[in-house]
């Protein structure tokens, strides 16, 4: 169980464009979910938290207007990055909570997104 | 001031015997949470072994178990019989409830562990 699914895993797109990641929760329900961002040989940072049928929390210095979120339903958030500049490029990681008690974070396997 | 703290960039071990990754943490919330995280290179985040602050017995999944030392704040996670697949980076991270109400998880910097046959 708790498995949490990230499509694309990986994408390459020219300057100026958006692009889109899904994280989808397959097996269970996820109120929170939560996107990070990790440059190479670096931790996670925590970007923002999204919550099912409200507006996403962000976490300082990220721009809310370039990286939209959505989470439309319990079991799908999604993270558009707008106008993709080569400083965007990095691995992308969402993660959803599964259980309440001991709010244990279940990751996807991650999108590298490489911006030309 | 970092939340959390993992003090060895690097760490070698031999295949079948057990390695201890340290971490320590800093809050002033009496209810938090401690986690282990595994990252392969594939980048894939795997969740490891988890310690609530008020558990009074160290937190074992398997071949992993978590030494928590509260008074000295910390939480260190040990391997025993290390198999080659083990190899991979480790993140401790912390749990801290946000006063909206959410909970974030604050991550160290990670260990890079390698098995050698």
């Amino acid at each position: 169980g708790a498995v949490v699914s990230q499509h694309p895993s990986r994408v390459i797109c020219k300057s100026g464009t958006s692009v889109k990641i899904e994280c989808r929760s397959l097996d269970f329900q996820a109120t929170t979910m939560f996107w990070y961002r990790q440059f190479p040989k670096q931790s996670l940072m925590l970007m923002a938290t999204s919550n099912e049928g409200s507006k996403a929390t962000y976490e300082q210095g990220v721009e809310k207007d370039k990286f939209l979120i959505n989470h439309a339903s319990l079991t799908l958030s999604t993270l558009t990055v707008t106008s993709a500049h080569p400083e965007d490029s990095s691995f992308y990681i969402c993660s959803a909570e599964a259980e309440a008690s001991t709010d244990t974070q279940y990751f996807g396997p991650g999108t590298r997104l490489t911006v030309l | 001031a970092q939340k959390i703290t993992q003090t060895q960039p690097g760490m070698f071990v031999q295949e079948k015997e057990a390695v201890t990754l340290d971490c320590t943490y800093d809050t002033s919330d009496q209810s938090y949470g401690l986690f282990w995280y595994k990252q392969p290179s594939s980048g894939e985040m795997i969740f490891l072994i988890y310690q609530g602050s008020y558990d009074e017995q160290n937190a074992t999944e398997g071949r992993y178990s978590l030494n928590f030392q509260k008074a000295r704040k910390s939480a260190n996670l040990v391997i025993s019989a290390s198999q080659l697949g083990d190899s991979a980076m480790y993140f401790c991270a912390m749990r801290e409830r946000e006063y909206s109400g959410y909970s974030t998880l604050t991550f160290g910097k990670g260990t890079m562990l390698l098995v050698s046959p």
